[in-house]
Parts: C-alpha cells; sequence; structure tokens
C-alpha cells in the first residue's frame, strides 16, 4: 500500500523565494497533519486538516505560511517569501478520525522534505 | 511546563539490556496515546498504541496510568537495531490536536 507522499525530498533555495511543498495522504485518510521538525524545537505541528478543511493552524508561525488542501488526496504547504530560518524538515502525516469521535488512530508519516534555505 | 514530557537523553545500553522510558503529559483531557520511533534523517513511525490495560509487543511493553499522567516505554532485550529516538504522543479529543514529546534518544552498544 501507498503511504504518505511527499515531494521533493530536498529543497535549497535562496532567501526570498518562494517554496510550495506537496504531500499525498493515504487514500482513505481524512486528517491530514503538516509539521516541522529542527533540533532546536523538535517536532511541532503547523496546521491540521479534517476532511480538506483547515481546523487548526495556530501553529503556522507567520503569514509567510500557507496551506491549502484542495481536495482529499493533495495538499500543498507554501512558504512566501522563505527566510533562512525556515530551514528544517517539513513532515505530512495522515490519519483516520473526525473532529467529534475519540480517536485511537496513529498518524503515518511520509518521508519529509528536507529544506534549505541559503 | 511543556504539555508532554519526556525523559531526558541520551541513554545508553548495552545489548541485551532492558530500559525503560517514561512520558508524564499535563491534560487530563487526554485520550490515546502512542509511542514513535525516529531513526536519524528519517521520519517518525508507529512504534505501538498504549491502552489503558497495558500492552506487550513481543519485547516491547507499554503502560498507561492515567492517575498519575504517565506513560511508560519498556525494551528487554535490547538490540542494536532499537536505537533511535522515542517519541511519546498524547492525542486529545477527536484527534486533531497531538503533542509530540521532545524525544529520548537510545543508544544500543555491542
Amino acid at each position: 500500500d501507498a503511504g504518505v507522499i511527499q515531494s521533493p525530498r530536498h529543497e535549497v533555495t535562496e532567501m526570498g523565494q518562494e517554496v510550495t511543498l506537496r504531500c499525498k495522504p493515504i487514500s482513505g485518510h481524512n486528517s491530514l497533519f503538516w509539521y516541522r521538525q529542527t533540533m532546536m524545537r523538535g517536532l511541532e505541528l503547523l496546521i491540521y486538516f479534517n476532511n480538506n478543511v483547515p481546523i487548526d493552524d495556530s501553529g503556522m508561525p507567520e503569514d509567510r505560511f500557507s496551506a491549502k488542501m484542495p481536495n482529499a488526496s493533495f495538499s500543498t504547504l507554501k512558504i512566501q517569501p522563505s527566510e533562512p530560518r525556515d530551514s528544517a524538515v517539513y513532515f505530512c502525516a495522515s490519519s483516520l478520525g473526525g473532529l467529534w469521535t475519540v480517536s485511537n488512530q496513529p498518524q503515518h508519516f511520509g518521508d519529509g522534505t528536507r529544506l534549505s534555505i541559503l | 511546563r511543556k504539555e508532554v514530557e519526556q525523559d531526558p537523553g541520551p541513554f545508553n545500553v548495552p545489548e541485551g539490556a532492558t530500559v525503560a522510558f517514561n512520558c508524564t503529559y499535563s491534560n487530563s483531557a487526554s485520550q490515546s496515546f502512542f509511542w514513535y520511533r525516529q531513526d536519524c534523517r528519517k521520519e517518525p513511525k508507529l512504534l505501538m498504541s498504549v491502552y489503558s490495560s497495558g500492552n506487550e509487543d513481543g519485547r516491547f511493553t507499554a503502560q498507561l496510568n492515567r492517575a498519575s499522567q504517565y506513560i511508560s516505554l519498556l525494551i528487554r532485550d535490547s538490540k542494536l537495531s532499537d536505537s533511535a529516538t522515542y517519541l511519546c504522543v498524547v492525542t486529545y479529543t477527536g484527534g486533531f490536536k497531538t503533542i509530540f514529546g521532545a524525544g529520548t534518544r537510545l543508544f544500543v552498544k555491542a
């Protein structure tokens, strides 16, 4: 079975450029999460979608970050303009489960995108 | 205080040793609990869910103590391949609020 698919695997770009990260969740999963991981801050939840609707974006660091989920099989995380402090590994994860149900379903992670902003 | 706190690492143990990790959480509304494993430069992967009655999967045993608000992970007969970072995960109602602990690094040496 295909897992969560992220692209690109690596991205190196210059400060000020727009960066777009892509994610395809596991088919049938209705929850999607974007995380950022750094040595200093660990794994941070940026935004969560349920049934393609953004539910909680309180973890998005600032207005330069935006995320969309136009359909159940695709999501993007965009950074514009990018800054060196955005350098991190960005993970997408998906799971079953909804807002109003107790969820004991774990999240499944993609391989991540290693982002370096020069 | 962080919502989910784990034992500081790293743990350095010889092969065959038994090692235990603890994780405390602050919100009593927590619903689901998991242990994830993350290898260097890889994504986190589910190791096991943690059930109220405790559960075992081979050499791994997970326990939950709701009264004291902590979960634990016990690894018996450690293998070199167990070397990784172990992340404690707590999920709240509906599964949409998920908090990962900072992780505990384990090194198993020959």
